[in-house]
């Protein structure tokens, strides 16, 4: 049973031009979300974090926007630039114990120039 | 500063076989988390450490899987009797501590191919 859910497979995008990328999760008892982007061949990097307490956070080009209600999550890229494109993951935790992270399918992003 | 790193980056094996997977994390991080990444999958939880010991290994498929830290920084993850389902991304990652506010840097990960 898929607790962290990215429903969109992969994405196209021209430059410039924003990209969504969304995130549904399950378990009510997650308070601490993460996206993760990845390269081929290469190990995720961390991309950007929100707690549960905000309903917003925003890092330069990148924004996660977060609903606790609709338990819903969504990466907003603006604006969009080829070296984006990428294997995108979403991945929720409990801040409470040590729980490990608990990882969506990924979103392939393409950006198109 | 040299990042996370995992050996060998690719493993072909025959089923049945026993293969070891190395990692050497961050110096100076103290958690030490294995996932495996199946295709089309994202990144599945296996087993952290904290220091030299298994903090939760409950996501360890079966006994066949086994990982030691025994100086609290080199891992090794070892799967007996492989098998064909075996066969996927084995990635590590390692942060300063422990809890979900620690960012987890991840190694590109090990190939394990199972024939």
């Amino acid at each position: 049973d898929q607790q962290v859910k990215q429903n969109s497979p992969s994405l196209s995008v021209q430059e410039g031009r924003i990209s969504i990328l969304n995130c549904d999760y399950t378990n009510s008892m997650f308070d601490y979300f993460l996206w993760y982007k990845k390269y081929p061949a290469e190990g995720p990097t961390f991309l950007i974090s929100i707690s549960s307490i905000k309903d917003k956070n925003e890092d330069g080009r990148f924004t996660v926007f977060l609903n606790k209600s609709a338990k819903h999550l969504s990466l907003h890229i603006v604006p969009s630039q080829p070296g984006d494109s990428a294997v995108y993951f979403c991945a929720a935790s409990l801040t409470s114990g040590n729980t490990p992270l608990v990882f969506g399918k990924g979103t392939r992003l393409s950006v198109i120039a | 500063g040299a990042g996370v790193s995992q050996t060998p980056s690719n493993k072909v094996t025959e089923k049945g076989k026993y293969v070891e997977l190395r990692c050497d994390p961050i110096s100076g991080h103290t958690a030490l988390y294995w996932y495996r990444q199946s295709l089309g999958q994202g990144p599945e939880f296996l087993i952290y450490f904290q220091g030299t010991g298994a903090a939760d290994d409950s996501g360890l498929p079966n006994d066949r899987f086994f990982a030691v830290r025994p100086e609290g920084s080199v891992s090794t993850l070892k799967i007996q009797r492989t098998e064909r389902g075996d066969s996927a991304v084995y990635l590590c990652a390692s942060s300063l501590t422990i809890g979900p506010y620690n960012e987890q840097f991840f190694g590109p990960g090990t190939r394990l191919t199972v024939l």
